[in-house]
């Protein structure tokens, strides 16, 4: 399996402009993660879902940004609009089990490197 | 609030020595506690995950220690090589049932070693 997909790597776009970010999660895997992660904050769950319902999304920094799942191998993350403080590395996972379970383990995406001007 | 607390902030150490970092967390009810590795500019990759019952766990050269009833673990490296240079977070998650726990993530730690 080539692991979870993460488009595009990088991405520099102006304050007020909208980002999407793309995730394509492990086959077979039916929880799906997206994390925000600056030096200042650490990493930081924003949204998760399980069979492309959307299960907390609580983590949402504001209603600037929206995530949908229309399937099992395909999620976005969309800023809209974004603003230089969204400057962050955004990472996608995905898991085939809840946390709860010990034999859960989420696998990572390499991340989108964002850099709102 | 749930927190959780990682010491040192950065590490260097000479390759080939040992090291321990240490993490501390409040989380209530605790349902777990994974050790990440994340190299520079890459995601975290899971190293060892932790149920309330387990005491030690090992990875290769990475040994992950809880104690439940301190609210501490630990991760050991030893016989250190150039690639555990890295940034290494805890993460411990709630209890949550049937539901995904909520998970509470440390700083990190950064480790460097040197030739």
């Amino acid at each position: 399996d080539a692991g979870v997909i993460q488009s595009p790597r990088h991405e520099v776009t102006e304050m007020g402009q909208e980002v999407t970010l793309r995730c394509k999660p492990i086959s077979g895997h039916d929880y799906l993660f997206w994390y925000r992660q600056t030096m200042m904050r650490g990493l930081e769950l924003l949204i998760y879902f399980n069979n492309n319902v959307p299960i907390d999304d609580s983590g949402m920094p504001e209603d600037r940004f929206s995530a949908k799942m229309p399937n099992a191998s395909f999620s976005t993350l969309k800023i809209q609009p974004s603003e230089p403080r969204d400057s962050a590395v955004y990472f996608c996972a995905s898991s085939s089990g809840t946390s709860g379970s010990p034999q859960e383990t989420q696998y990572f995406g390499p991340g989108t490197r964002l850099l709102v001007l | 609030k749930n927190q959780v607390e990682q010491s040192p902030q950065s590490l260097i150490i000479l390759e080939g020595k040992n090291c321990t970092l240490q993490c501390n967390y409040t989380v209530s009810p605790f349902s777990n506690l994974r050790w990440y590795k994340q190299d520079t500019g890459r995601g975290p990759v899971s190293l060892t995950i932790m149920t309330f019952s387990e005491n030690t766990k090992s990875n290769g050269r990475y040994t992950a220690t809880l104690d439940a009833d301190t609210k501490q673990s630990s991760l050991h490296i030893t016989a250190s090589q150039l690639s555990d240079s890295a940034s290494y977070i805890c993460v411990v998650s709630e209890w949550g049932g049937t539901s995904y726990g909520k998970l509470t993530f440390g700083q990190g730690t950064i480790l460097t070693v040197h030739p």
